[in-house]
C-alpha cells in the first residue's frame, strides 16, 4: 500500500464550486504539505502543517484553505474554484530528522489533477 | 531570496550512455539541502538523491550521482548507463528555512532516453 495517498486522483469542477482534496499518510510523519504544479513553473508551496494545531501559509495560499484533522490527514479546500486553479496538486510528508540536524526529506503522494471549467 | 534554476528544458540520451542534468541555486542560508526528484508519466514525485550542504563528498545512489560545487552554487545530476525507465521529468529542489523545512523547486528538465 502507498504511504501517502490522495483522493480524488482526478477531478473536474465548475467555477464557483467548493472542492476538497484529501491526503492521508501511513508513514507516521508529523509534517504535511500541499503543493501545486503548473507547466513550466515546477512545484510551489500552498500550505504546510507541523502538527494538528499548526497551520502555515506557503507562497501561494490565496484562494485556498487547509484542515489538519489528524496527524495522518491533511485536506486542501478551494472555497470558490476558479479556472486558474487548474493544476496538479501534490501532498507531501516529512518527519524531523533523528540526528539532531534538519535532515527531513519530503515524500510525495501520487497527485490530484484538477480541472476547473 | 531562494532560487533554483534548471536551464535545460529538455535533454536526450542514448540507452546505456551517460547524461548530466544541470541545476544552479542561490541562497543566503548556510544550512540547506539539495535534492533531485524524478517525475515519470505516472506523475508520482520520486526522490532520486539528496545532498547535505555541509558535506563535501558528492552523494551517490547506484547509477545516479551528483556534482556538488558549493562555491559555484551548482548541483548537477549524472545518470550513468541510462535506461528506458529513466525517461521522466527531473526536478532539482532546495530545502531551506531551517526548522520550517520549505522546498523550492526548479522548473524541471524533461529527459528522453533513446533505444
Amino acid at each position: 500500500d502507498a504511504d501517502v495517498t490522495q483522493t480524488p486522483r482526478n477531478r473536474i469542477t465548475k467555477t464557483g464550486k467548493r472542492i476538497m482534496l484529501e491526503c492521508s499518510q501511513t508513514k507516521g510523519h508529523d509534517r504535511m504539505y500541499w503543493y501545486r504544479q503548473d507547466p513550466g513553473l515546477g512545484l510551489r508551496l500552498i500550505y504546510y502543517s507541523f502538527d494538528v494545531k499548526d497551520i502555515n501559509k506557503g507562497e501561494i495560499s490565496d484562494g485556498y484553505s487547509v484542515s489538519r484533522q489528524a496527524q495522518a490527514k491533511f485536506s486542501l479546500s478551494l472555497e470558490s474554484a476558479i479556472p486558474n486553479q487548474t493544476a496538479l496538486y501534490f501532498c507531501a510528508t516529512s518527519d524531523f530528522g533523528t540526528s539532531g540536524r534538519f535532515q527531513e526529506t519530503q515524500y510525495f503522494g501520487p497527485g490530484t489533477r484538477l480541472l476547473v471549467l | 531570496a531562494q532560487t533554483v534554476t534548471q536551464s535545460q528544458p529538455e535533454m536526450s540520451v542514448q540507452e546505456a550512455e551517460t547524461v548530466t542534468l544541470s541545476c544552479t541555486y542561490d541562497t543566503s542560508e548556510s544550512d540547506y539541502y539539495l535534492f533531485w526528484y524524478k517525475q515519470p508519466p505516472s506523475r508520482q514525485m520520486i526522490l532520486v538523491i539528496r545532498q547535505e550542504a555541509y558535506k563535501q563528498q558528492n552523494a551517490t545512489e547506484n547509477r545516479f550521482s551528483v556534482n556538488f560545487q558549493k562555491a559555484a552554487k551548482s548541483f548537477s545530476l549524472k545518470i550513468s548507463d541510462s535506461q528506458l525507465g529513466d525517461a521522466a521529468m527531473y526536478f532539482c529542489a532546495m530545502r531551506y528555512g531551517g526548522a520550517t523545512n520549505k522546498l523550492i523547486f526548479g522548473t524541471g528538465t524533461l529527459l528522453a532516453v533513446q533505444p
